[in-house]
């Protein structure tokens, strides 16, 4: 099955720098890729997503890149605000019935 | 438009208890997950449903653990007897299923288990 891995565990910013979260994954058919914000004692929410037939997306401040060869994708957060820390879950999806499997997290701390 | 709504949102019970979780998912989404997270880690899929049908729940431990999706819209997860190992959040998902726009998964606020 699939396998995620997400690095680095933890990650400290200042704010206004950017913040670059990296996940690899191994199954040549996972083609859905979304990435979740989950702030302490709270829901996991999708903040954005990429499928294989793209190669980067942006929403606002935050964007990802998706590289299939390499088989890894990253989520970038440009002008970090307090607001942002949280923990950052990538994950990896095969296409059909295939299911949703996630890395183990990047703790994201904003400093002001 | 209402999110997906699981109760309760925490639980204490002592070992070899039973407990039930419940999730009402987004209206009109076929597709039912139950996620376990324990504490530093992501989500790992226990079991999903299309419809009332439990089509994946090759991680579900079947000796303690049961859940069911009757008329394919709220569900239940039971276990019975809990084992300390259990403690963890207890995660609700639905999607409207199918391909592109239908696989985006929204999560519920989850059940905090702590067997003691």
């Amino acid at each position: 099955g699939e396998n995620v891995e997400q690095h680095p565990s933890t990650l400290s910013v200042q704010e206004g720098d950017s913040a670059v979260i990296k996940c690899t994954y191994s199954d040549s058919a996972s083609n859905y890729f979304p990435w979740y914000k989950q702030e302490l004692g709270k829901r996991p929410q999708l903040i954005i997503d990429i499928r294989s037939n793209v190669g980067e997306k942006k929403d606002q401040r935050i964007a990802v890149t998706l590289n299939k060869t390499a088989k890894h994708f990253s989520l970038h957060i440009t002008e970090t605000q307090p607001e942002d820390s949280a923990v950052y879950f990538c994950a990896a999806k095969p296409g059909g019935w295939g299911k949703l499997q996630f890395g183990a997290g990047t703790q994201v701390v904003v400093t002001p | 438009e209402a999110g997906v709504v699981q109760s309760p949102r925490y639980k204490i019970i002592e070992k070899k208890q039973p407990v039930a979780f419940w999730c009402n998912p987004i209206s009109g989404h076929n597709t039912l997950y139950w996620y376990r997270q324990n504490l530093g880690q992501g989500p790992e899929l226990l079991i999903r449903y299309e419809n009332e049908e439990a089509v994946d729940d090759s991680q579900l431990p079947k000796d303690r653990f049961s859940a069911e999706r009757l008329k394919g819209v709220d569900s239940t997860l039971k276990i019975q007897p809990a084992e300390l190992g259990d403690s963890a959040v207890y995660l609700c998902a639905s999607s409207l299923g199918g391909q592109g726009a239908g696989e985006t998964q929204y999560f519920g606020p989850g059940t905090r288990l702590l067997v003691l």
